[in-house]
């Protein structure tokens, strides 16, 4: 069955970096795009980027830009999400999500993983 | 981009059914017939309910049923059921540039 499952919970201090791994079972990674959705504490989703597994292309939100870096590991099925210069408001839970890619995507996310908490403090 | 504009909050007893609304733009819910629905249980990840805007994943009971007006999306919850009680989130499509945006979110309360 398809399942994402991402990597344990971090902590980091300001201005550090981290990387959240999201590992796919199931299913052809190369044929699904990859997007990484986050959750602040008590906050609504938000769309961070996507990954394209297959060549390597991303595509980042504007807010994101210059601190987000999207990569992807075919021979391990895994797909990473590095945020750098890290800053209490980036404590959320971080998700990765799935959606059908080739010639017509399917704009929208059938399977997430369980999420990964980022904790920001110094 | 700005977030979707969703009700804050809204409930009904079982049985009953409700609506939840989803404001965008003409760029966004408006301009594709791409909006998505999630629904997150407290601690959970979200799960799809509705996708091109009125379609079910498999396994999605048909109590769930989604709509588009204008720049406004819409879930509908028939015969509201205790386990009904969560957050929902629509998604739209909005373009090459800045793919997606989802919407505030609606807490679902079953009285």
């Amino acid at each position: 069955q398809v399942q994402l499952v991402q990597s344990g919970a971090e902590v980091k201090k300001p201005g550090a970096s981290v990387k959240v791994s999201c590992k796919a079972s199931g299913y052809t990674l190369t044929t699904f795009l990859i997007h990484w959705v986050r959750q602040a504490p008590g906050q609504g989703l938000e769309w961070m980027g996507v990954i394209n597994p297959g060549g390597g292309s991303t595509k980042y939100a504007q807010k994101f830009q210059g601190r987000v870096t999207m990569t992807r590991d075919t021979s391990t099925n895994t797909v990473y999400m590095e945020l750098s210069s890290l800053r209490s408001e980036d404590t959320a839970v971080y998700y990765c999500a799935r959606e059908k890619g080739g010639a017509a995507p399917a704009k929208n996310f059938d399977y997430w993983g369980q999420g990964t908490l980022v904790t920001v403090s110094s | 981009q700005s977030a979707l504009t969703q009700p804050r909050s809204v409930s009904g007893s079982p049985g009953q059914s409700v609506t939840i609304s989803c404001a965008g733009t003409s760029s966004d819910v408006g301009g594709y017939n791409y909006v998505s629905w999630y629904q997150q249980h407290p601690g959970k990840a979200p799960q799809p309910m509705i996708y091109d805007v009125s379609k079910r994943p498999s396994g999605v009971p048909d109590r769930f049923s989604g709509s588009k007006s204008g720049n406004t999306a819409s879930l509908t919850i028939s015969g509201l059921q205790a386990e009904d009680e969560a957050d929902y989130y629509c998604c739209s499509y909005a373009g090459t540039t800045y793919p997606y945006v989802f919407g505030t979110g609606t807490k679902v309360t079953v009285l």
